[in-house]
């Protein structure tokens, strides 16, 4: 049962270049989310989606874009990179129904220098 | 929208000592609650929630919360901490209708010392 898997799990990226981040998961869940995770600032939402084909901004959407063609895998991607989007990025799926728990991934680390 | 609040960002705790972490939200509808833990370079996992009934909730491994609506807060607690519960523990609430994303507070180090 793999549950939510993240590619790749560590990059580094020079400032300016461009790179998608994939998650999938095989538990049909309607919701997946991005959240990137930093020192002193929990997780913050970058973008989320309630379902195949739709996709909704976050608290932090700014450089980043996303695309859920199919409802397993949910995109997230970075145009040009630059030195604060730094992170460790969490991708996380649920069933949409507000009592169930949200499951995660196991993080991508990425520098960008 | 809604909001969490975790007050302490750092808590150390001596091993077998008990520990409060504490969780207030903001939310103009009735949400869910949750606590989720991430271990070192891990991901985050389910700890315990509340969704409805006994406001008092327990997870598997001796932590428990307890819902307090009037006073918009989900404290974590446990009676007696282990240097395994060194982790970071995140507060984090939904909304009943669920077609809002699930929201984080900023997490609480919790550091057991030996």
């Amino acid at each position: 049962n793999a549950g939510v898997t993240q590619t790749p799990k560590f990059r580094v990226l020079k400032t300016g270049q461009s790179m998608t981040l994939l998650c999938a998961q095989d538990m049909n869940h309607e919701y997946m989310y991005w959240y990137r995770q930093d020192p002193g600032m929990g997780l913050r939402l970058i973008h989320y989606s309630v379902g195949e084909g739709t996709t909704a901004k976050g608290e932090v959407p700014d450089g980043y874009n996303v695309s859920r063609l199919k409802k397993q895998n949910f995109l997230l991607g970075l145009e040009s990179a630059a030195p604060s989007q730094t992170s460790v990025y969490f991708c996380a799926s649920s069933s949409g129904t507000g009592n169930t728990e949200a499951f995660f991934g196991q993080g991508t680390r990425l520098t960008v220098v | 929208a809604q909001s969490v609040t975790q007050l302490d960002s750092q808590v150390p705790v001596f091993e077998e000592a008990p520990v409060e972490l504490r969780c207030n939200y903001s939310s103009s509808v009735s949400v869910y609650l949750f606590w989720y833990v991430q271990y070192p370079n891990q991901g985050l996992q389910l700890l315990l929630k509340y969704l409805s009934g006994s406001t008092l909730v327990e997870s598997i491994n001796g932590f428990e919360a307890e819902f307090n609506k009037s006073q918009t807060s989900f404290h974590l607690r446990k009676p007696s901490v282990h240097i395994s519960d060194t982790a970071e523990y995140f507060c984090a609430v939904m909304t009943f209708s669920g077609n809002t994303p699930l929201v984080f507070g900023k997490g609480t180090r919790l550091s057991v010392i030996a």
